[in-house]
């Protein structure tokens, strides 16, 4: 069966701190990945996705940005965080575009 | 610009009653329609799945109807019980999900 991985669960990090969210699936291969941000009030926002190694397509402009070194590992990071940053991260995977998707548990991210 | 709206924004039942969950959305062209749930702090479970060619879909207490071309889809859960307390949350594929921003469900003993 397939499993999804995200970590850490919650995160307290500065304003002006660089910051590293880690993803992985297990169980499939050339999973397409995303990362959706949930902020207080607001509903689930898609930030980027992955079809394949290194291709990454992003949503919205922002402070952040993603990578996929690996098959079935997604990276969001940043350089420097902004207080808007705060929120809820969630990442998803799916075996193509228009099936079925899967989350993780999420992360917490506050940004003081 | 494809917009799924979730009506209504917050629901509260005693437990026993019998629920309808709706969630709109504006273009028709989509893959599927998912309806999720998330508990407080966590992840989205995903509840049901429904192809676009599809007219509903059940699992257990729940079931899921989509009428594509009115662009709308139920959620109808049976016979609620304290455990159900959740907010729902409905999505249509279009290459990518698009969310609405949920129910949330009470339903007290």
């Amino acid at each position: 069966s397939q499993t999804i991985h995200q970590w850490p669960a919650t995160l307290v990090q500065p304003v002006g701190s660089p910051l590293s969210l880690e993803c992985t699936v297990e169980g499939t291969s050339n999973p397409n990945l995303y990362w959706y941000r949930q902020a207080a009030g607001r509903g689930l926002q898609l930030l980027f996705y992955s079809v394949g190694i290194g291709q990454i397509s992003s949503e919205v402009p922002q402070n952040l940005s993603a990578s996929r070194p690996q098959d079935r590992q997604f990276i969001l990071s940043s350089k420097k965080l902004l207080l808007s940053d705060s929120g809820f991260y969630l990442c998803a995977w799916s075996r193509q575009l228009e099936t079925e998707a899967f989350f993780g548990q999420g992360t917490r991210l506050t940004v003081v | 610009k494809q917009e799924v709206t979730q009506i209504p924004a917050a629901l509260s039942v005693p437990e026993g009653e019998n629920l309808v969950l709706n969630c709109s959305f504006t273009d028709s062209a989509i893959y599927n329609l998912q309806w999720f749930r998330q508990d407080p702090g966590k992840g989205l479970t995903s509840l049901l799945l429904i192809q676009s060619s599809q007219r509903e879909q059940t699992s257990g207490r729940l079931n899921a109807s989509l009428d594509k071309s009115s662009g709308r889809s139920t959620l109808y859960i049976a016979a609620s019980q304290p455990g159900d307390s959740a907010t729902y949350l409905c999505a249509v594929n279009t290459d990518k999900l698009i969310f609405g921003t949920g129910t949330r469900l009470q339903v007290f003993p």
